[in-house]
């Protein structure tokens, strides 16, 4: 069975400063990743995938995050982060089900302070 | 094009009672998922339900929960008798096709508390 694991339940951290967010996974297979955010009484929302191809992977308000297969990560990282980042990011994990079935982290509280 | 739709938002309900909770999918998309989130903890799997059919239902309780996703109209998770234990954040997503892939769109929720 897969499962993903997320060490940091929250993140401190200041505004402008640069932030990672961990995530490792565990999985017999080859799986899909993604991060996703949530804000307060919000639904969760997709900030990035990896599917296949470029480890890289890149989101448009300037969140990143690498596919590390040897070390079974996916963290999440920005070089600069804004107040208005401050939510709660789930890494997740699909399987070669046929179907979308994620596995989600615990997730991570990123509190950004000015 | 409206997002996924879920309501209630907020349901309160006393042991033993039944709720019922629906999910309006987004426009021509008709894979819907259900996800459970307990306190201090990631969202779990529930269900996957295509039009009329249940695909995966190995996250479900094996009592008192039951999905339904109809030709017409939203899909409902339905909870029988509920318990303390069920209170939750009830999560619905949709997506247009089947792959691993594709993106799920997720509604805002639906918080159950049973008193």
């Amino acid at each position: 069975a897969q499962s993903v694991t997320q060490l940091d339940s929250q993140v401190p951290v200041f505004e402008e400063a640069p932030v990672e967010l961990r995530c490792n996974y565990s999985s017999s297979v080859s799986v899909y990743l993604f991060w996703y955010v949530q804000y307060p009484n919000q639904g969760l929302q997709l900030l990035l995938k990896y599917l296949s191809g470029s480890t890289l992977v890149e989101s448009i308000n300037g969140f990143e995050a690498e596919f590390n297969k040897s070390q079974t990560s996916f963290h999440l990282r920005k070089p600069s982060v804004h107040i208005s980042d401050t939510a709660e990011y789930f890494c997740a994990v699909s399987e070669n089900t046929g179907f979308q079935k994620l596995v989600f982290g615990t997730g991570t509280r990123l509190l950004v302070s000015p | 094009n409206a997002g996924v739709m879920q309501n209630p938002r907020h349901l309160v309900r006393r042991r033993g009672q039944e709720a019922r909770l629906r999910c309006s999918p987004m426009k021509g998309h008709s894979h819907v998922y259900w996800y459970r989130q307990l306190p201090e903890e990631g969202l779990k799997f529930m269900v996957y339900l295509q039009k009329e059919n249940i695909i995966d239902e190995s996250g479900m309780p094996k009592e008192r929960f039951s999905a339904e996703f109809p030709k017409e109209g939203p899909s409902i998770l339905r909870i029988q008798q509920v318990v303390r234990g069920d209170s939750a954040a009830y999560f619905c997503a949709s997506s247009e096709s089947q792959g691993q892939g594709a993106e799920a769109f997720f509604g805002q929720g639906t918080r159950l508390t049973v008193v």
